[in-house]
């Protein structure tokens, strides 16, 4: 089974920073990858995804994120934080072949942001 | 309806008893999915459904756990026999078309259930 890593569990960023969150994937094959946010005691939405048209992927909320397959890492920025942006992160990958519609999750990031 | 639904928000279930968590895909939606989140991890797959049909079920970490969809619309987790270990968030998800292939979900609000 695919699965990810994410490197820390909690990010402090001031307001107007760069927010940077790492996510390494383990695969041999580029797989489907995902980011999430969960804002407290919601579900989950998607703020982008790869699916191997292009390796900078542009999401909602002016999150990007970029595929680098020679370091399996799908790593999530944002130019400047804003307040709204604190939330927990969740980036995800699909299995591969036919059981591709099975997401694996990391164990998330909680980012906070600092007035 | 505009989103997926989930019901209730929260169940507090005395160790022991039996659960039923209900959701209510986005109208249309063929696919189906179940994840356990339990406190401070990611989501974990329980069980996918295509219309009402489980396609898989190995998420699901015990006998004690089962899945219906049996319209093909709104799904049902039942949980026999509850024990600690269950307490989690129990998030729903819906797919318009056969997920995977670079589709993401769209994710209910969970139910939060805590067994005392």
């Amino acid at each position: 089974a695919q699965s990810v890593t994410q490197l820390g569990s909690h990010v402090s960023v001031s307001e107007g920073a760069l927010v940077l969150l790492r996510c390494n994937y383990s695969s041999s094959v580029p797989p489907y990858l995902f980011w999430y946010v969960q804002y407290p005691n919601q579900g989950l939405q998607l703020l982008l995804k790869y699916t191997s048209a292009a390796t900078l992927v542009k999401g909602i909320n002016g999150f990007e994120a970029e595929f680098k397959k020679s370091e399996t890492s799908f790593h999530l920025t944002k130019p400047s934080a804003h307040m709204s942006d604190a939330a927990e992160y969740f980036c995800a990958v699909s299995d591969l072949g036919l059981n591709d519609y099975k997401l694996s999750f990391g164990a998330g990031t909680t980012v906070t942001v600092r007035a | 309806g505009a989103g997926v639904s989930q019901s209730p928000r929260y169940k507090v279930a005395k160790r022991g008893q039996d659960v039923a968590l209900r959701c209510d895909p986005i109208s249309g939606h063929v696919s189906l999915f179940w994840y356990q989140q339990a406190l401070g991890q990611g989501p974990e797959f329980l069980t996918y459904f295509q219309n009402e049909a489980q396609l898989d079920k190995s998420g699901l970490p015990s006998d004690r756990f089962f899945a219906e969809r049996p319209e093909g619309s709104v799904s049902t987790l039942k949980i026999q026999r509850t024990q600690q270990e269950d307490s989690a968030v129990y998030l729903c998800a819906s797919s318009l078309e056969r997920a995977g292939n670079g589709y993401g979900y769209t994710f209910g609000s969970g139910t939060r259930l805590t067994v005392v």
